[in-house]
């Protein structure tokens, strides 16, 4: 079935450093992939998305392109701040029509020092 | 501004215990969702409504069921709670747009201790 891996955690950064994190997926077709955000006591919100190949999302800084020749769609941003301290799931569609159910990844929480 | 409100943001319940679990969402979308959230699991799918009294079952149903009698609102039940129930439960709404957006709209969690 369709799964996502994402980095394992936690991931500390200084203030202005790059961050990656890395996701990987499983998929029979073409499903569409996401980022998701959860700020500490919110709720989980989308950050970017693609819904096909060599699409770019972008949102708030961050970047991820959705890569079919290596099954990735990796988070990227250039200079992290505090605020953006948050746990990140990545998540792909599965690929039955009508079927709007989302797989996540495990999650991957991110600490921003100043 | 959307809002997904969940009853509870904290419960504490003894094992053999009915608990419910209710969400609620002003913005008229047909999708509901609930799903548990476990450190180095991720977010695991339970149940799935597309339609009011509508239902399907997600990737780990087992020990749940879920009501749907109005648009608006989802409830997840645990008939005779256990300590593997012990969780955070998310709920999330989308509108059954055709064109699998995949934008969910989440609830902030109910945090679920069972003794």
């Amino acid at each position: 079935g369709n799964s996502v891996t994402q980095m394992e955690g936690p991931v500390t950064l200084s203030e202005e450093a790059f961050l990656t994190i890395n996701c990987t997926y499983t998929a029979t077709g073409y499903p569409s992939l996401f980022w998701y955000v959860q700020y500490p006591g919110e709720g989980l919100q989308l950050l970017l998305k693609a819904t096909k190949a060599d699409d770019k999302g972008s949102n708030k800084g961050f970047e991820a392109t959705y890569r079919k020749e290596t099954t990735s769609f990796h988070l990227e941003k250039g200079s992290v701040q505090v605020s953006d301290s948050a746990v990140y799931f990545c998540a792909l569609s599965r690929t039955i029509t009508g079927d709007y159910k989302l797989s996540f990844g495990a999650g991957t929480t991110v600490t921003v020092r100043a | 501004d959307v809002k997904v409100t969940q009853s509870s943001r904290y419960l504490v319940k003894r094992t053999g215990e009915k608990v419910f679990l209710e969400c609620v969402q002003d913005m008229d979308h047909e999708n509901m969702f609930w799903y548990r959230q476990d450190p180095g699991l991720g977010l695991r799918l339970i149940y799935f409504s597309y339609d009011v009294k509508m239902k399907e079952k997600g990737d780990i149903p087992e020990g749940y069921s879920v009501s749907r009698e109005k648009k608006e609102r989802f409830s997840l039940i645990l008939e005779s709670a256990s300590t593997n129930q012990t969780s955070m439960y998310l709920c999330a709404s989308s509108f059954l747009d055709g064109t699998n957006t995949g934008e969910l709209f989440f609830g902030e969690g109910s945090r679920l201790t069972v003794l």
